[in-house]
């Protein structure tokens, strides 16, 4: 069965501190994709990264890094110099590959980041 | 900009007394899906369609319809709303074809109290 697991509840740092959000998941296919979304206190989920399973290249945006290691079955994400507006809660999320015309995503439990002045 | 929109964004209803949500997007994409999340919960896929096509989760109860007039449209119906129905509702969309197809891009919600 697939499982994604966010261990962090919650984390807590001080503006300009780096964190990392740890993801470890859980899959039986060998074609997949992993994601992040961001959740905002206002509630909407924004995508931040797809990666797919074959892609184990790290990847910067910014402020954002991404580090997929396909032998620990890891997907862990990492904010540089955090800021306050980086307050949010964060999911990692594992699905199958595309079949059938839809995807389904199987979620982590999600991690609640406070980042504070 | 493209978009998934979600009206309303705050939803009080009674309990029982039917509710509708809705959710409209100018992304042009052929699935559209519904979730539900409770508080402090990851969102809970509850059905979605592939065109016309629909399909409902194994668990989602019964009490939950869907309806998609259109590729733009689609409407999540609460039949008789309990009070384990309280959440936020999440509509996304997502496109069969092309680099896209994996990834689903989420509206604000609508929050749904029933009193």
């Amino acid at each position: 069965a697939q499982k994604v697991t966010q261990a962090q509840t919650e984390i807590s740092v001080v503006e300009k501190e780096d964190v990392t959000l740890d993801c470890v998941y859980e899959t039986r296919d060998t074609t997949y994709y992993l994601f992040w979304y961001k959740q905002p206190p206002s509630g909407e989920l924004v995508f931040l990264i797809r990666r797919n399973s074959f892609d184990e290249q790290n990847e910067i945006s910014g402020r954002y890094s991404w580090n997929f290691q396909k032998s620990t079955s890891s997907f862990n994400f990492t904010i540089t110099a955090s800021q306050v507006v980086d307050s949010a809660v964060y999911f990692c999320a594992l699905s199958e590959a595309f079949s059938g015309g839809y995807n389904k995503l199987i979620f982590g439990a999600g991690t609640r980041l406070a980042v504070h002045p | 900009d493209a978009m998934v929109i979600q009206n309303p964004r705050y939803q009080v209803t009674q309990f029982g007394k039917p509710v509708t949500l809705s959710c409209s997007q100018t992304l042009n994409h052929n699935v559209m899906y519904w979730y539900q999340q409770k508080s402090s919960q990851a969102p809970k896929l509850l059905f979605h369609y592939y065109d016309k096509d629909f399909n409902n989760e194994a668990d989602t109860p019964d009490n939950f319809q869907s309806r998609r007039p259109n590729t733009s449209f689609c409407f999540l119906d609460i039949r008789s709303p309990g009070l384990g129905d309280a959440a936020m509702y999440l509509c996304a969309t997502s496109s069969a074809r092309g680099e896209e197809q994996e990834t689903q891009y989420f509206g604000p919600g609508t929050r749904l109290l029933v009193l």
